[in-house]
């Protein structure tokens, strides 16, 4: 059974960076495609990009483009996701997530708490 | 680009009720749709997946329904686990993997 275990909470400042990890369990990550996702307090999730296996390249959603790199280590089965230019709107729940045999979200990281704040 | 509305934003019901909850894409995405449900403090879990099969370990009172721009997700009779917030998926079309505004059950 496969499970994703993530970092834990962080406090930035605005301006600085961040980088997230998400440890894979039960599963080579070179065999996967990792996702992540965010959701800010009482907000919606967020897509915010991921690995394409059909392109073989990671691919970011608009508003992160330039802003955010999707990293693996394949040596440690561990997923980064680093968002740079920190502002008080990224406070946020960061999941990593798997694509699963459905070919869909599953499973998903317990999540980690960005809070951007001076 | 592909927008995800879901409707209604939220549903007062109560236990033992029908939910009738809906996603309407701007764009046809085929049968390229999920749901997710996400409790408070925990990560979404995977309910539906290519619009009307159930993922393992999901309730059979879960179903899900529609092709092209619209969706349903039904339970059929509510349980007190089941008061959550519900999100709809695509990945049909750019941005993939998009969500909906996500649907809250609670109870009435």
């Amino acid at each position: 059974q496969v499970q994703l275990v993530q970092s834990g909470a962080e406090v930035k400042k605005p301006g600085a960076s961040v980088k997230v990890s998400c440890k894979v369990s039960g599963y080579t990550l070179t065999e996967l495609s990792m996702h992540w996702v965010r959701q800010a307090p009482g907000k919606g999730l967020e897509w915010m990009g991921g690995f394409d296996p059909e392109d073989g390249e990671t691919i970011y959603a608009q508003k992160f483009q330039g802003r955010v790199t999707m990293t693996e280590d394949t040596s440690t089965d561990t997923a980064y996701m680093e968002l740079s230019s920190l502002r008080s709107e990224d406070t946020a729940v960061y999941y990593c997530v798997l694509v699963g045999a459905t070919s869909w979200f599953d499973p998903w990281g317990q999540g980690t708490l960005v809070t951007v704040s001076s | 680009e592909i927008v995800l509305t879901q409707s209604p934003a939220t549903l007062s019901l109560s236990p033992g009720e029908r939910a009738t909850l809906s996603c309407r894409a701007s764009q046809s995405v085929s049968s390229y749709l999920a749901w997710y449900q996400q409790k408070p403090g925990q990560a979404p879990r995977l309910l539906i997946y290519d619009a009307s099969n159930r993922a393992t370990g999901i309730p059979a009172r879960f179903s899900g329904s529609g092709s092209g721009t619209d969706f349903t997700l039904t339970i059929s009779s509510l349980e007190p686990e089941d008061f959550a917030v519900y999100y709809c998926q695509q990945r049909s079309n750019w941005p993939w993997w998009a969500f909906g505004q996500g649907t809250k059950v609670e109870i009435k």
